[in-house]
């Protein structure tokens, strides 16, 4: 199993603002994912990040909006930028392993006035 | 494509009553099926998995087994108790590059009432 830590657990940020969210994992994993999960509705996936290759981000997800850092096996960022209301959300990341299990952070719930 | 259709909710139930979510998906290989389940407040926590036809996933009293031919992954629970009170998510993963790639339900919320 894997335990995964994120910072910060919550915020309340002002629209055109940027917030970086951070996802420490306890033992080295090839991939991780970032996750969004708006109010009432099931997980999307924003991007798969690897480490030492940029991120691949799904449908939908652009990399200036929600640039992605991957600088070693067990740490990710996601920023949020330009903030507007509608980015407010839950963004969990998750690490999978080999025998196909995923594991989630606790989540960052974050407000945009 | 992959997708998950999950029952929707919310679902009330009595304390010891039978839980029943309904779970279906569709899937281009041979997917690992799961349910996770997001106490208030928290993260998602993997409640039980089964990774091949006519497994069946246990933990917590909960049950799912995976039917290839129905293609479903149904969640049931004999009693529920009020601290069952969460939303529940029907998931699966396939293979994707060195990892895999999990697509999920729109989650199922629970109350139990006492």
């Amino acid at each position: 199993s894997a335990v995964i830590s994120q910072k910060p657990s919550r915020d309340i940020c002002q629209r055109g603002t940027s917030l970086t969210i951070q996802c420490q994992v306890d033992s080295q994993v090839t991939m991780m994912f970032w996750y969004r999960q708006q109010p009432g509705q099931s997980l999307t996936l924003i991007a798969t990040a690897n480490q030492g290759s940029e991120a691949t981000y799904e449908s939908g997800f652009v990399i200036d909006k929600f640039p992605i850092s991957r600088p070693n096996l067990t740490f990710s960022t996601l920023t949020v930028s330009n903030m507007s209301p509608e980015d407010s959300s839950i963004y969990l990341c998750s690490v999978g392993d080999r025998v196909s299990e995923q594991y989630f952070g606790p989540g960052t719930r974050l407000t945009v006035t | 494509g992959n997708s998950v259709t999950q029952m929707e909710g919310p679902v009330t139930l009595s304390e010891e009553a039978f839980l029943t979510i309904n779970c279906t998906y569709t899937a281009t290989g041979y997917p690992s099926l799961f349910w996770y389940v997001q106490y208030p407040g928290e993260g998602l926590q993997l409640l039980l998995k089964a990774t091949k036809a006519d497994d069946k996933g246990s933990n917590k009293g909960f049950e799912a087994t995976y039917r290839k031919e129905t293609t479903s992954f149904h969640l049931e629970k004999g009693s529920v108790q009020v601290s069952d009170s969460a939303v529940y998510f029907c998931a699966l993963s396939e293979s994707k590059g060195a990892g895999n790639q999990f697509y999920f339900g729109t989650g199922t919320s629970l109350t139990v009432i006492p």
